[in-house]
């Protein structure tokens, strides 16, 4: 099993919709999970950091965090064609100074 | 300057080659890290450093050799490298080790493509 698993989509929505993407991972005891956005050709771009459980917003970004079933998912509201790239969700296990990355998902809006 | 800053940020070079990547962090972070990102493949953790001791090298192969000389600074020694070498470059910087063994939030620079001919 990886130790953090993304689809890869691409995940295609029309703009103003919203766009949900998801992550779970492995290590039970992780307790720091981030959502980066990278487009082509640059470097990973910090959206959101989530440590408790329950949902966390940030503008039109809202995540979501269930340690019970290792799942950690990034909800795009009102999406834009701005918004087309790739979601790289990361987790930092508890207790050491490793992130892991899962391999993306690409998302596409749609004008 | 302000974040994470690497140099160069293209670099091409032979296999018989010696060449370093440099990566400065402007944000007070305890922990610098070098990462792999290689077409199609997940973000590759190859080191980190916690106030430039080194906490993790995950099993990469000597032809690259990190070098942090103060908790700021970080190098990639590069030598004899081969063409799937050729990847992005990427440094971070992170507040590791917080209260209740949270991780900080890591920042990354812009990047270093090196190909190896």
């Amino acid at each position: 099993q990886k130790e953090v698993e993304q689809n890869s989509g691409p995940l295609s929505v029309p703009e103003g919709a919203i766009a949900s993407l998801n992550c779970t991972y492995s290590d039970r005891g992780s307790q720091s999970f981030f959502w980066y956005r990278q487009y082509s050709g640059k470097s990973p771009e910090l959206i959101m950091s989530i440590y408790s459980n329950g949902d966390k917003e940030d503008g039109r970004f809202t995540a979501q965090l269930n340690k019970a079933s290792q799942y950690v998912s990034l909800l795009i509201r009102d999406s834009q064609p701005s918004d087309s790239a790739t979601y790289l969700c990361a987790v930092n296990p508890s207790g050491t100074y490793k992130y892991i990355f899962g391999t993306g998902t690409r998302l596409k809006v749609l004008a | 300057e302000t974040g994470v800053t690497q140099t160069p940020r293209h670099l091409v070079m032979g296999m018989t080659n010696k060449k370093s990547l440099k990566c400065e962090q402007h944000l007070g972070h305890n922990a610098m890290y070098w990462y792999k990102q290689s077409a199609k493949k997940p973000l590759e953790l190859m080191f980190v450093y916690n106030f430039k001791e080194q906490t993790e090298n995950n099993s990469v192969p000597s032809r690259f050799s990190p070098e942090c000389p103060n908790s700021s600074h970080l190098f990639l020694h590069l030598h004899t490298l081969q063409p799937e070498d050729s990847a992005l470059y990427l440094c971070a910087s992170s507040h590791g080790g917080l209260a209740g063994g949270q991780g900080g939030e890591l920042f990354f620079g812009e990047g270093s493509r090196l190909t190896v001919l």
